[in-house]
């Protein structure tokens, strides 16, 4: 089973400076890596996948990048509406995991 | 507008079984696949398995095999999540979501509103 690893747990940043989001696969997933948003008594919304290819409508601000077994979910501009936790998923093996979240907190 | 819409609340104790649905509306449900996932209290998603309505093929992750069933009726659009017998450990919320047109390996894009499970005595 491939392990995805979040960092950090919890992000604390201010409106409109950047916040990056680290995930790390245990193998190689290719591109096939997703980043959802979740907020609270809601199921997660898929925000990007491919590694880097936002969904319609999501916020310019939002990019996914990958270096190898690495990825990075940025956000350019923290908005007070991106609080949450943001999850990552890789669909490249059985079974397809997830990260364990990093809790977005804004200051 | 492309739905999945999940069965209600459930409470139940040890032991008990249990069934509960996931219906999709507003794209062809037999032409993609759904997978379930679990999330326990505070705790990160867990990928269960995945079904395809088309032809039920059905996948597991270890960790749930052979502790839960996932089947489909196509002609009713919905996929199912069932126990035989429930532990207290199954206590959580359980989401359906879509996965991919014909081919799993495609990120859950549609999500269903959850289905919250309670095991206790």
């Amino acid at each position: 089973e491939i392990v995805m690893t979040q960092s950090p747990a919890t992000l604390s940043v201010s409106p409109g400076e950047r916040a990056s989001l680290s995930c790390r696969a245990s193998h190689n997933v290719g591109n096939n890596l997703a980043w959802y948003q979740q907020k609270p008594g809601q199921p997660p919304r898929l925000l990007i996948s491919s590694a880097s290819s936002g969904v319609t409508g999501l916020p310019a601000r939002f990019s996914g990048s990958r270096s190898g077994t690495e990825f990075t979910l940025t956000i350019s501009s923290l908005q007070s509406e991106d609080s949450g936790i943001y999850f990552c998923q890789q669909y490249n093996t059985w079974p397809f995991t997830f990260g364990q979240g990093t809790r977005l907190e804004i200051k | 507008d492309v739905r999945l819409v999940q069965s209600g609340a459930e409470v139940r104790e040890p032991g008990e079984s249990l069934k509960i649905s996931c219906k999709g509306s507003g794209y062809s449900f037999t032409s993609y696949w759904i997978g379930w996932v679990r999330q326990m209290p505070g705790r990160g998603p867990e990928w269960m398995g995945i079904i395809y309505p088309g032809d039920s093929d059905t996948r597991y992750s270890p960790s749930f095999q052979g502790r839960v069933t996932i089947s489909a009726d196509k002609s009713n659009d919905t996929a199912y999540l069932q126990w035989s017998s429930l532990t207290a450990s199954d206590t959580a919320m359980y989401y359906c979501a879509r996965q991919g047109y014909s081919t799993p390996f495609y990120p859950m894009d549609v999500w269903g509103q959850g289905t919250p499970i309670t095991v206790s005595s």
